[in-house]
């Protein structure tokens, strides 16, 4: 079956980094975008970016690009969110998902989620 | 960008009972309407994508409806199970996806 599952709780001070992983399995990985969808407390689903089944291809909102790099590793089925110079304002729980559409053109919904990853901004 | 606004915010019921919640977008935005549930510590579920297509092995009681700008999530028998919250989401102006706020489905 289908699975993607995340790596677990980070807690970073501000201005620092984290790095998010994601790992899938249960279905061929290059044939699916993956996208990161965050959720701040009290808040609503904010999507983040979007990664094509190559890695080559990405695209990310427009309120966090500068900040944020995401890529894919072939080799273990896994995508990756790297979010720089947090602030409190990053303090969520971050999720990966599938793309719901195919290879040629992402749709855009989110079939599979993985758990999701807490991170803290505190000083 | 495109605001989704769900209605109403909460919600109490008792099993067995018919739930629907409503999506409104502040656009038109065809039939590129999507529905999950959440709950805590889990991953979200998908429901419902194009507005009314049941994703695979989600139970026929859950069913979508709309075009345009508003939209519907029907439970037609709410189970144990389904006491969660429900987001609606627009992929019509991609990558600009944007959510609904959520509607908590609580226990009557």
């Amino acid at each position: 079956q289908v699975q993607l599952v995340q790596s677990g709780a980070e807690l970073r001070k501000p201005g620092a980094s984290v790095k998010l992983s994601c790992k899938t399995s249960g279905y061929t990985f290059t044939n699916n975008y993956i996208h990161w969808v965050r959720q701040a407390p009290g808040r609503g689903l904010e999507w983040m970016g979007i990664v094509n089944p190559s890695g080559l291809s990405k695209m990310y909102a427009q309120n966090i690009r500068g900040r944020v790099t995401m890529t894919r590793d072939t080799s273990t089925s896994t995508v990756y969110m790297e979010l720089s110079n947090l602030g409190s304002e990053d303090t969520a729980i971050y999720y990966c998902a599938r793309d719901g559409g195919g290879i040629r053109e992402p749709a855009y919904y989110f079939d599979y989620w993985g758990q999701g990853s807490l991170v803290t901004v505190s000083s | 960008d495109i605001q989704m606004t769900q209605s109403p915010s909460s919600l109490s019921a008792s099993v067995g009972d018919r739930v629907t919640i409503t999506c409104r977008a502040s656009e038109a935005i065809v039939t590129y309407l999507n529905w999950y549930q959440s709950k805590p510590g889990q991953a979200p579920k998908l429901l419902i994508y194009s507005a009314s297509t049941l994703q695979s092995a989600v139970p026929s009681r859950f069913s979508g409806s709309g075009s345009g700008t508003d939209f519907t999530l029907t439970i037609t028998s709410l189970q144990p199970d389904d006491f969660a919250t429900y987001y609606c989401q627009q992929s019509y102006d991609s990558p600009r996806i944007t959510f609904g706020g959520g509607t908590k489905v609580e226990i009557k």
